[in-house]
């Protein structure tokens, strides 16, 4: 298995700037999810994949964020109009899709420095 | 109250002593529970996961689940300073269709020589 695969690895931007960060997941496996960490916190969910459908986002992903997934293969999450406060670490997981409680493995995450 | 709470450490321990990690959760409803290991700088490295009550071992590492006490703990024999590290508890909240893991805020431990 190749693991989960982000990119970029890091990433600095103006405030106001858009960015897209781009997830590929375990090759079988159909279930992908974005978590956002910040400095002492553990990781925090934004959204989930089952395949090509978004099954569940979090009150935490404003309408500034927007994720996709349109072949059910890779992701992409972009921000809009990027503020301070979206400065954290975005973390990709996926999982197996054979029932609910299967693990999820990270990849090494995006680090996002607004200036 | 938190949905998943740990202590956050820095729990320090001498080398080859058993380092022992808590964690517990509120919602009754929970069915899965996982620990992973996360270096300064890295990103979350799953070590356990435990469905059932009562303990889990894998090599080192013991996971231990009681659902009646909504509580999860991780043993650690044999400490490493390798093993120095952030320890993260997380729980699977199965809603509508959805798979989202919760997590703690981690547990800090330094194996000391």
């Amino acid at each position: 298995d190749t693991g989960v695969s982000q990119n970029p690895r890091h990433k600095i931007t103006k405030r106001g700037q858009n960015v897209t960060f781009r997830c590929d997941p375990i090759s079988e496996h159909n279930r992908l999810y974005w978590y956002r960490q910040t400095l002492g916190q553990g990781p925090e969910f934004l959204t989930y994949f089952q395949n090509e459908a978004q099954l569940e986002k979090s009150r935490l992903l404003s309408d500034r964020f927007s994720a996709e997934r349109p072949k059910g293969s890779f992701s992409t999450l972009e921000i809009q109009r990027t503020e301070q406060g979206d400065s954290a670490m975005y973390l990709c997981a996926s999982s197996r899709g054979t029932g609910d409680n299967q693990p999820q493995h990270f990849g090494d995450g995006t680090r996002l420095s607004i200036l | 109250q938190k949905e998943v709470e740990q202590n956050s450490g820095p729990l320090s321990v001498p080398e080859g002593a058993i380092a022992s990690l808590n964690c517990t959760y509120s919602d009754r409803g929970s069915q899965s529970f996982f620990w992973y290991r996360q270096y300064s700088g890295k990103s979350p490295e799953l070590i356990m996961s435990i469905y059932s009550n009562g303990d889990k071992e894998d090599g080192r590492f013991t996971a231990q689940l009681n659902k009646a006490s909504q509580y999860v703990s991780l043993l650690i024999r044999d400490s490493q300073p390798s093993d120095s590290a952030t320890y993260l508890c997380a729980v699977n909240k199965i809603t509508g269709g959805g798979n989202k893991l919760t997590f703690g805020t981690g547990t800090q431990l330094k194996v000391e020589l």
